[in-house]
């Protein structure tokens, strides 16, 4: 069925370093992939995303790659800040037609170690 | 501009009992979702409203469930009679576009 893995499922990096989350889904008709930041007790919160005309997308210290062929999309953050800790969620758009069903990744834990 | 809301932002309610969650979205957002987070595990689909009508309901768990949109404005998600295993968090979004969207605080349902 549709479904969308997400690895790792925790990752605790010390402040200023990188952190790499990877997604990979199995709708080969899949085409928007956004990033939601989860903190504690708060909504979900879109940080961004890419669509499948779109290698690479970056916007400040985050960026997303995409890679088509081989259905998967990573998260990237560079310099990361204690503020950066977070459940961070992948998710793509399954099926045709706009419909709009997110179908999520199982989220990461990230902590950010001052 | 108002971000989604969502109320309650707590429910505690005994198996047996009907408790109703509800959402407004932006406005002006003809899309309206409603997705669940059990347990700590990932967030899944429950509906799809485009306006008033139900554009998707496959994820919506058994007949306990009932959405509703009248109007094509808020929405109602009635869980009757709950069990202990609808405990979670229920969130709403809202898109303008059936793409980018907006999610809410979200309602924690525990059912003892």
């Amino acid at each position: 069925g549709e479904n969308v893995e997400q690895h790792p499922s925790t990752l605790s990096v010390q402040e200023g370093d990188s952190a790499v989350i990877k997604c990979t889904y199995s709708d080969s008709a899949s085409n928007y992939f956004p990033w939601y930041k989860q903190e504690l007790g708060k909504r979900p919160q879109l940080i961004i995303d890419i669509r499948s005309n779109v290698g690479e997308k970056k916007d400040q210290r985050i960026a997303v790659t995409l890679n088509k062929t081989a259905k998967h999309f990573s998260l990237h953050i560079t310099e990361t800040q204690p503020e950066d800790s977070a459940v961070y969620f992948c998710a793509g758009v399954i099926g045709s037609g706009n419909t709009g069903k997110l179908i999520f990744g199982q989220g990461t834990t990230l902590q950010v170690k001052p | 501009e108002a971000g989604v809301t969502q109320f309650p932002s707590h429910s505690v309610i005994e198996k047996g009992q009907t408790v109703t969650l509800r959402c407004d979205p932006i406005s002006g957002h003809d899309n309206l979702y409603w997705y669940r987070r059990v347990m700590g595990k990932e967030i899944k689909f429950l509906l799809h409203f485009v306006k008033e009508s139900k554009q998707d309901e496959s994820g919506m768990p058994n007949n306990r469930f009932l959405a509703e949109r009248t109007g094509g404005t808020y929405s109602t998600l009635k869980v009757q009679p709950a069990e202990l295993e609808d405990s979670g968090v229920y969130f709403c979004a809202s898109s303008p576009n059936a793409d980018t969207q907006y999610f809410g605080p979200g309602t924690r349902l525990t059912v003892l």
